[in-house]
This record gives structure tokens, C-alpha cells and sequence, in this order.
């Protein structure tokens, strides 16, 4: 089955600073990279994705980048807030209808942003 | 839209009781529907797929017969922690997808505290 490890577990960054997220993931026929938020005792809520055939996305101040071959992804947030302060979670689903679709997440990064 | 309703929020009850989760989804219909269980400080770990009308695929390491679900309706699906001990005591989350192939959307979550 798919396994999924991200660093850094923990980041600290000054505000109006960039934060990076890496991940990898195992299973190669793996297709879509949702990243998600959760801030202490809520649910995690999606704040990007990216599926198999884009190498690239960006919303405003949030980017991911997929490079399938090496089986890694990014999340990239620019000009950090302390609103941005939460875990972070990326994640990896198998194709639909097979016996792995199912998001597996990584470890989470836990990201504090300094004022 | 994609609003996943989850109940009750908070449980605290004593060792040997069996606690039911409700996970709704209120605004469409989820024929697939994911359990997910969280220890404080860790990731999310798939514990279950809910399919309507048939039985539920358990991951690895999950007793069955310990952890019930039921998926009733398009609109529900619910885990039952039978004869919880303290070491049930954990964060259980569950979500749902609009479509196959869309994002998953989370419900509030359940702290459940076992004394």
C-alpha cells in the first residue's frame, strides 16, 4: 500500500517569510496530492491539491508543485501570517476503483509563524 | 456546499461502554464514506471505507468486530466502538467525497475520552 513522509515534522518561520512542505510517496501509480490544514481540535480542511498530469498549482499565496518521477511534492506558502500557524498534512490517493483508493496521509508539519 | 456533519462531538463514558459516531453528509449524497482515528499530536490513520449497502473494507490492524459500521443510507454512515477501553480514547474523524474522483471533506471530529 501507499506509504507517505513529510518534512520537516515542525517549522518555525518569521512572518512575511516563505514556508516549504516536502513529502514523498511510495506507490507510483498514486494520482492525486491533496494537502490539508487543521488547527488544534478541528477538522482538517483542504487548502490545495493537485492530481498526476499538472506539475504545478498555485491560489494566491499557496503553491504545490508534483514531480512524479521522483515521487515527491511541495507545499510552498509565501508571505506567511500567524494565521498560517496550524499542521499541515499532505496526503496521496491511488486511482479510483482500485482496491487503494483511499487518501493516506503523511505525519503532518507543524508550522508556526512569528509575528 | 460539501458539508459533512459528524455527532456527537464529545463523549466521555466509562470503560465497557459501546459508543455510537454519526457522520452525515448534508448536502449531497456520499456513497463512500472514510473513518479516520487521531492520536493527539499524530496524523490521521484510515481505519475503515464505509460503503452503502455493503460491508465495510478495514485496514490492517483494525479489529471488525470492535470498531462497527454501519452505512445504511446515502446520507449515513456510523462507528460503533463496542466495550471501549482507555486505550479507545482518541480523536475519530470522518469524511466523505461529493464525487469519486473530488476531494474529501472532513466532519467535525469526536473526542472520545474513555474513563
Amino acid at each position: 500500500g501507499e506509504n507517505v513522509e513529510q518534512h520537516p515534522s515542525t517549522l518555525s518561520v518569521q512572518e512575511g517569510d516563505s514556508a516549504v512542505i516536502k513529502c514523498t510517496y511510495s506507490d507510483s501509480a498514486s494520482n492525486y496530492f491533496p494537502w490539508y490544514k487543521q488547527e488544534l481540535g478541528k477538522r482538517p480542511q483542504l487548502i490545495i491539491d493537485i492530481r498526476s498530469n499538472v506539475g504545478e498549482k498555485k491560489d494566491q499565496r499557496i503553491a504545490v508543485t508534483l514531480n512524479k518521477t521522483a515521487k515527491h511534492f511541495s507545499l510552498h506558502i509565501t508571505e506567511t501570517q500567524p494565521e498560517d500557524s496550524a499542521v499541515y498534512f499532505c496526503a496521496a490517493r491511488s486511482p479510483l476503483g482500485t482496491s487503494y483508493d483511499k487518501v493516506i496521509f503523511g505525519p503532518g508539519t507543524s508550522l508556526s509563524v512569528i509575528p | 456546499g460539501a458539508v459533512v456533519s459528524q455527532h456527537p462531538s464529545r463523549v466521555i463514558c466509562k470503560s465497557g461502554t459501546s459508543v455510537k459516531i454519526e457522520c452525515r453528509s448534508l448536502d449531497f449524497q456520499a456513497t463512500t464514506m472514510f473513518w479516520y482515528r487521531q492520536f493527539p499530536k499524530q496524523s490521521l490513520m484510515l481505519m475503515a471505507t464505509s460503503n452503502e449497502g455493503s460491508k465495510a473494507t478495514y485496514e490492517q490492524g483494525v479489529e471488525k468486530d470492535k470498531f462497527l459500521i454501519n452505512h445504511a443510507s446515502l446520507t449515513l454512515s456510523t462507528l460503533t466502538v463496542t466495550s471501549a477501553h482507555p486505550e479507545d480514547s482518541s480523536f475519530y474523524i470522518c469524511s466523505a467525497r461529493v464525487t469519486a474522483s473530488g476531494p474529501q471533506h472532513f466532519g467535525d471530529g469526536t473526542r472520545l475520552s474513555i474513563l
